[in-house]
């Protein structure tokens, strides 16, 4: 069975660089069948998709945080991180990790996510 | 502003079957594949629907997804109170910057 573990300061001060690291237990990040994403929840709001990665590297950025955001990989430690830069008090929210697996189906790739960690909740303030 | 359009709440009663509605365009739902998640308070997402139609497996035949056109839309019939939970359609979106996008979420309540 996946798991996936966020972790990371549940308090960062505004201006300042946000990292999340995603641990990965019970499969290999380093698989042709699987993308790995991150996904945010203000509190009371819905999903926003921040980005995701392929582990050799490639990377989907949503475009309007694609200008503070880094998704990275260390594919010997199976985990994945997350930078988010100049923070202000909207990138309040709980910050999730998730597995999306890929499939060619129909001359078209297809991705969902199966696994999601349990949510780490990141506030922003002085 | 979500990309994908859900109606932000429904209801129904126990026993009754509902429908919830996901509204994207061509370069979303019109030309990839659709999935829905249920989220119940204080929770991490859980996968309802992938690929427009399949259940993983532990889902009940109660849910069930579609999709026609730039729309989806899931089902759940048979309500019971531990249905009521936020619901997310979610798809890729093959625009110039490629990249997962989410619905706004429906609230489901089960009077």
């Amino acid at each position: 069975q996946v798991q996936l573990q966020e972790s990371g300061p549940g308090l960062v001060k505004p201006s300042e660089t946000l990292s999340l690291t995603c641990t990965v237990s019970g499969g290999s990040i380093s698989s042709d069948n699987y993308f790995w994403g991150w996904i945010r929840q203000p509190p009371g709001k819905g999903l926003e998709s921040i980005g995701s990665l392929f582990y050799v590297g490639t990377t989907y950025y949503n475009p309007s945080l694609k200008s503070r955001v880094t998704i990275s990989v260390d594919t010997s430690k199976n985990q994945f991180s997350l930078n988010l830069s100049s923070l202000t008090a909207a990138d309040t929210a709980v910050y999730y990790c998730a597995r999306l697996p890929r499939h060619w189906l129909d001359s078209t790739w297809t991705y969902y996510f199966d696994y999601w960690g349990q949510g780490t909740l990141v506030t922003v303030s002085t | 502003q979500s990309v994908l359009t859900q109606s932000p709440s429904v209801s129904a009663a126990p026993g009754q079957k509902v429908t919830i509605s996901c509204s994207g365009s061509s370069s979303n739902i019109g030309n990839n594949y659709v999935s829905w998640y249920q989220q119940l308070p204080g929770t991490a997402p859980k996968l309802l629907i992938y690929e427009n139609n399949k259940r993983p497996s532990g889902i009940p035949d109660r849910f069930s997804g579609s999709k026609s056109g730039t729309s989806a839309t899931l089902g759940i019939t048979g309500l019971q109170t531990g249905d009521e939970a936020d619901y997310y359609c979610g798809t890729w979106d093959s625009s110039l910057s490629a990249h997962w996008v989410f619905g706004g979420g429906t609230k489901l309540t089960v009077l």
